[in-house]
């Protein structure tokens, strides 16, 4: 059974600070991993998804990585901003079907 | 090209009753996944839906709750009999086809009392 790890729980870091957020997975046999940005008492928006074939996706400050050998996949914020403040959610594909399995999720906090 | 829309974004129901939330996916997605979050835990996958068909469902209780994606008009998920412990929030996600980026909506805040 699949199961989706994000660690840390919760970080605080300064404004101008680059942020690293984990994921890791049990099982490498998945079709594409999506990282996920949620705001309090809102829905998610989608930051970047990863192909199985991918090694990593950019988009901006954003940078996700992934390897699928070790199960794990690491999401960059570079300067982080007071605006980017909100729950980073990572989202496994399990099947073909396209469902997802998420994670519990890493609070950030950017202090100005 | 609007985004996933949800409806209604708050819903009160007291115990019994039968809840409707709607999900109109993004234009041209056919595809629409149906997804729970309760108070302090993570999103749990409940169903997965293409027009007319129920391809994974999965994720849904056995009991009360139903969903489906009629060729003309929304997807609905529907809780009969709702409990206090259908009290979560039901988001909706859509895409164009199974393996590609997943778009959700802003959610449905069912509050059972």
């Amino acid at each position: 059974k699949q199961e989706v790890t994000q660690i840390p729980a919760a970080l605080s870091v300064p404004e101008g600070e680059n942020l690293v957020l984990n994921c890791s997975f049990t099982d490498s046999a998945i079709y594409n991993l999506q990282w996920f940005r949620q705001d309090p008492g809102k829905g998610l928006t989608s930051l970047l998804l990863i192909q199985s074939s991918q090694r990593e996706q950019t988009s901006g400050r954003l940078n996700a990585s992934l390897d699928k050998s070790s199960g794990r996949s690491t999401l960059y914020i570079a300067a982080s901003q007071p605006g980017d403040s909100a729950t980073y959610l990572c989202a496994v594909q399990t099947d073909s079907w396209g469902k997802f399995q998420f994670g519990a999720g890493t609070q950030v906090v950017v202090t100005p | 090209n609007a985004g996933v829309m949800q409806n209604p974004r708050h819903l009160v129901r007291r115990r019994g009753q039968e809840a409707r939330l709607r999900c109109s996916p993004m234009k041209g997605h056919s595809h629409v996944y149906w997804y729970r979050q309760l108070p302090e835990e993570g999103l749990k996958f409940m169903v997965y839906l293409q027009k007319e068909n129920i391809i994974d469902e999965s994720g849904m209780p056995k009991e009360r709750f139903s969903a489906e994606f009629p060729k003309e008009g929304p997807s609905i998920l529907r809780i009969q009999q709702v409990v206090r412990g259908d009290s979560a929030a039901y988001f909706c996600a859509s895409s164009p086809g199974n393996s590609y980026e997943q778009y959700f909506g802003p959610g449905t805040r069912l509050t059972v009392t």
